[in-house]
């Protein structure tokens, strides 16, 4: 079966910084990737996935996520962060079925 | 085109009810499936139905059922509540043709249990 560890729960970081949100996966079989986001009380939005090819993925809103198969990483970037990418965010692994992890709160102070 | 709609969108209930919470996918989508949030556990998966069959099941009690209807709109129902049953019960719709396919999700409904 597969799992996802996001492996900080917490990441303040300062309007304009880089970030990076990690994400372990581990599966006996290939999977797919995916991060998602979610604002308060609202339900999930897709972020970037990755299904096969480059490794490096891009999605919306500036951010981009690079599959490692060797380190079973998915790690979510974005180079530049705004007040409005305070969230939550959620790193997922579909094989039969979508595996979420635990989830990191982002929060982008001024 | 319309995104996922669940209804309601809040919900209080008393130990002992039963509840069914409605979620109608993205048009064309006959794939729903389910999921509960909670601070504790998480986003954890429910089931999947697929034209109007169950393809998939989480680990969950058998208190929490679903179904869907030939036009793909779904139901769950959880019996006889707990209070641990208070949470978020998210949907997510897709096309359901693959796995890689992404999964829509909708606003979620609020239950809690007193």
């Amino acid at each position: 079966a597969q799992s996802v560890t996001q492996l900080d729960s917490q990441v303040p970081v300062f309007e304009e910084a880089p970030v990076e949100l990690r994400c372990n996966y581990s599966s006996s079989v290939s999977v797919y990737l995916f991060w998602y986001v979610q604002y308060p009380n609202q339900g999930l939005q897709l972020l970037l996935k990755y299904l096969s090819g480059s490794t490096l993925v891009k999605g919306i809103n500036g951010f981009e996520a690079e599959f490692n198969k060797s380190q079973t990483s998915f790690h979510l970037r974005k180079p530049s962060v705004h007040i409005s990418d305070t969230a939550e965010y959620f790193c997922a692994v579909r094989n039969n079925d979508m595996r979420f992890g635990a989830g990191t709160r982002l929060t982008v102070k001024p | 085109k319309a995104g996922v709609t669940q209804t309601p969108r809040y919900l209080i209930k008393t130990r002992g009810q039963q509840v069914t919470l409605s979620c109608s996918p993205i048009s064309g989508h006959r794939s729903v499936s389910w999921y509960q949030q909670t601070p504790g556990q998480g986003l954890q998966f429910l089931f999947e139905y697929f034209s109007e069959t169950q393809r998939n099941k989480g680990n969950f009690p058998g208190r929490f059922s679903g179904r869907q209807f030939s036009n793909s709109r779904s139901e769950m129902n959880v019996s006889t509540l707990e209070l641990g049953d208070s949470a978020l019960y998210l949907c997510a719709s897709s096309l359901g043709r693959e796995r890689r396919e992404t999964q829509y999700f909708g606003p979620g409904t609020r239950l809690l249990v007193l």
